[in-house]
């Protein structure tokens, strides 16, 4: 079974531009979920989408960051301008739906802001 | 509101010894805790996770957790060391029983064995 895909693994930009980063989710999960890891810290949700709909963007800075799952499977994260604190690991994870389920992650998108 | 806590930065062991990485949990209602492991430019990988039930859980590459829920912990164990388990150990905790499904985080513990 093939695993969480992500792309570009790396990404250096400088401040104010944008960038975008794609997942595609292990075949079949409903759940979808993009987290940010800052170096030296635990991954932090961004957004979690059941099937095409969001389930928690609470922890989401809509103001330059939106993400979108267009058909329930594929999903893009946006950071539109970035700024130096953007800079981190973004993970993308998907789980297959029942509570319990476990979360598999992608690879991961280092994003280098300077 | 859930945390979690992992007051180790660093853990170094012995490679043949056996090695404990600790975890503690805040939450309210009844937790689901998981524990990953992060290589090197690579993602999180699944290791266990406890859902109900026996209060041993056994995991991938013969690790180990205990939930103990008077202490609120859930610390990991392996009783014999190898080099090859160096890597970055995150756990963590969400709850039952609530649409948000996201799991919390702890800040991580390396874990460095020695040959």
């Amino acid at each position: 079974e093939a695993g969480v895909a992500q792309s570009p693994r790396y990404k250096i930009i400088e401040k104010r531009q944008s960038v975008a980063f794609w997942c595609n989710p292990i075949s079949g999960h409903a759940t979808l979920y993009w987290y940010q890891q800052i170096l030296g810290q635990g991954p932090k949700l961004l957004i979690q989408f059941q099937n095409n709909g969001v389930v928690d963007d609470s922890q989401l800075p809509k103001d330059r960051f939106s993400a979108e799952r267009l058909k329930g499977v594929d999903s893009t994260l946006k950071i539109q301008p970035a700024k130096l604190e953007d800079s981190a690991v973004y993970l993308c994870a998907s789980s297959s739906g029942p509570a319990q389920e476990t979360q598999y992650f992608g690879p991961g998108t280092r994003l280098l802001v300077l | 509101a859930q945390s979690v806590a992992q007051p180790e930065d660093q853990v170094n062991v012995a490679e043949g010894n056996p090695l404990t990485v600790k975890c503690t949990y805040s939450v309210s209602g009844n937790p689901y805790l998981f524990w990953y492991v992060q290589y090197p430019n690579r993602g999180l990988q699944f290791l266990l996770k406890y859902i109900t039930g026996d209060n041993l859980v056994k995991g991938s590459y013969g690790f180990e957790a205990e939930f103990n829920k008077s202490q609120t912990s859930f610390h990991l164990k392996k009783p014999s060391a190898l080099v090859s388990d160096s890597a970055l150990y995150f756990c963590a905790v969400r709850v039952m029983d609530t649409g948000r499904r996201a799991l919390t985080f702890g800040s991580g513990t390396r874990l460095q064995v020695q040959p």
